[in-house]
C-alpha cells in the first residue's frame, strides 16, 4: 500500500519558468511533510518541510503548499534553474511512528536552458 | 564536520556471496535507517533502528540483516537469500522521535555479477 504517491515520474520545464511537483498521501495521521532533492549517485538532501498546522512554507525560490482536506502537497520552484534538475522525493511522517519517514516514488525534474 | 559516511561507494558481488555495507555517523543521532532505491520505485525501507541493540524490519527486509552494536554504526548485510540485490543503497540517521527528517549518506551502488 503506497501511502505517499508522486504520480508524475518526470517533469520538464524551461529555465526561468515555474516547476510544480505534486504529491498525494492517504494516511490522515501524517502530520509532517518534507521534500528531498537527489542527484545521481548521491544521497538525498533536505530541501523544505511543512507541518500540518500550516498550509504554506517558503524558502527562497522554493515554496511548499499543503492541502490537508485533499491530502495533497506541492512544491513550487520559481524561477527554475538548470541546477535544479534532479529527482525530488516527497516524504511524510506521523507522530506515532517516531522519526520514520515514508517516501514517494520520486519525480525527475529536468530544467532546460 | 558531522556527517554520515557510507562505504564503499561501489561494490561488486558474485551470486551466492554475502556482502556487508558500512554506515557510520558522527551526528550523535539515535535513529538509523537503510533504504534501497530502484528505478521508478522510490526509496523503500529495509531496516531501521531507533536505539542501540534494537532494530526493526522495514517493508522489504527479506534477504537482509543488520546489527546496531554501537550508536555510530549500522552495517547492512545483503545475504545470498536476497533475490535481486543489485540496487543503490542509502543509509540515513535522525534524531529519535523528531519526525524532522533525515541526514543521508552518499550511498553504495551494489552490483551482482
Amino acid at each position: 500500500d503506497q501511502q505517499v504517491k508522486q504520480n508524475s515520474p518526470s517533469l520538464s520545464v524551461q529555465e526561468g519558468r515555474i516547476s510544480i511537483l505534486n504529491c498525494d498521501y492517504t494516511n490522515s495521521m501524517f502530520d509532517y511533510f518534507l521534500w528531498y532533492k537527489k542527484y545521481p549517485a548521491e544521497g538525498p538532501t533536505f530541501l523544505i518541510s511543512i507541518s500540518s498546522i500550516k498550509d504554506k512554507n517558503e524558502d527562497g525560490r522554493f515554496t511548499v503548499f499543503l492541502n490537508k482536506s485533499a491530502k495533497h502537497l506541492s512544491l513550487h520552484i520559481v524561477p527554475s534553474q538548470p541546477g535544479d534538475s534532479a529527482v525530488y522525493f516527497c516524504a511524510a511522517s506521523e507522530e506515532t511512528s517516531g522519526s520514520r519517514l515514508t517516501f514517494g516514488e520520486g519525480t525527475q525534474l529536468t530544467v532546460n536552458p | 564536520d558531522g556527517g554520515i559516511t557510507q562505504s564503499p561507494k561501489y561494490l561488486f558481488r558474485k551470486e551466492g556471496q554475502n556482502v556487508t555495507l558500512s554506515c557510520e555517523q558522527n551526528l550523535n543521532h539515535d535513529a538509523m535507517y537503510w533504504y534501497r532505491q530502484d528505478p521508478g520505485q522510490g526509496l523503500r525501507l529495509i531496516y531501521y533502528s531507533q536505539i542501540v541493540n534494537d532494530f526493526q524490519k522495514g517493508d522489504i527486509a527479506e534477504g537482509y540483516s543488520v546489527s546496531r552494536e554501537k550508536k555510530e554504526s549500522f552495517p547492512l548485510t545483503v545475504t545470498s537469500a536476497q533475490k535481486n540485490p543489485t540496487a543503490f543503497y542509502l543509509c540515513a540517521s535522525s534524531v529519535r522521535d523528531s519526525g524532522y527528517g533525515y541526514t543521508f549518506g552518499s550511498g553504495t551502488r551494489l552490483t551482482v555479477v
